[in-house]
């Protein structure tokens, strides 16, 4: 079975610290994703990575940026964190074939105070 | 138009019934279908997925594609009340990336 793992399943942080949301897999996905989902949004995506060292911005980069320095690995950085990045963050990943589907982890609640 | 629709529901069915939930998608070269269940605090999880037109059945659910009218619905047959919770449908073209809709809540009471 799939495992994606998410280092933390609640954070709270202030306003202008620097943020890392640390994500594992376990299956040698090659596709990693980093989405955000808020009521009413639904799940929008922020960055995705389809190899090592490699990184493409999703639909809502800005305010974020990531590190995959080994395949298993996915980091997502707030640089500098701001309320409006209170959010439910989600690590996922998938082999990259047409009809393989996303596995996710438990996702991290994050709020910046 | 965005990417994904869903109706946002609530969707409410009585314990027994057959829920209908649908979603149409924008881009005709989307080639892969996915529909996620979503508990309310949980992470989305995988029911089922289908790529060729017509039905594809897994126990009580089923999946259905028409890419004609980019259109996809999930049936669920005997509703539970463990059912309830958000339906994602997702869609993938030909990147590897998957566009969600927003969700449709589902309630099923008994």
């Amino acid at each position: 079975d799939v495992k994606v793992t998410q280092s933390s399943r609640y954070l709270v942080k202030r306003t202008g610290e620097k943020v890392f949301l640390e994500c594992v897999q376990d299956m040698d996905h090659e596709n990693m994703f980093w989405y955000r989902q808020d009521p009413g949004l639904g799940l929008r995506l922020i960055y995705f990575s389809y190899d090592v060292k490699m990184k493409e911005k999703g639909d809502i980069p800005e305010g974020y940026s990531v590190s995959r320095e080994k395949k298993e690995r996915f980091s997502l950085i707030l640089e500098s964190a701001s309320t409006n990045q209170t959010s439910m963050y989600l690590c996922a990943s998938h082999h990259g074939a047409a009809n393989s589907p996303l596995h996710f982890g438990n996702g991290t609640r994050l709020t910046v105070t | 138009q965005k990417e994904v629709e869903q109706n946002s529901g609530p969707l409410s069915v009585p314990e027994g019934a057959i829920a209908s939930l649908n979603c149409t998608y924008s881009d005709r070269g989307s080639q892969s279908f996915f529909w996620y269940r979503q508990y309310s605090g949980k992470s989305p999880e995988l029911i089922m997925f289908i790529y060729s037109n017509g039905d594809k059945e897994d126990g009580r659910f089923t999946a259905q594609l028409n890419k004609a009218s980019q259109y996809v619905s999930l049936l669920i047959r005997d509703s539970q009340p463990s059912d309830s919770a958000t339906y994602l449908c997702a869609v993938k073209n030909n990147t590897d990336k998957l566009i969600f809709g927003t969700g449709t809540r589902l309630q099923v009471f008994p």
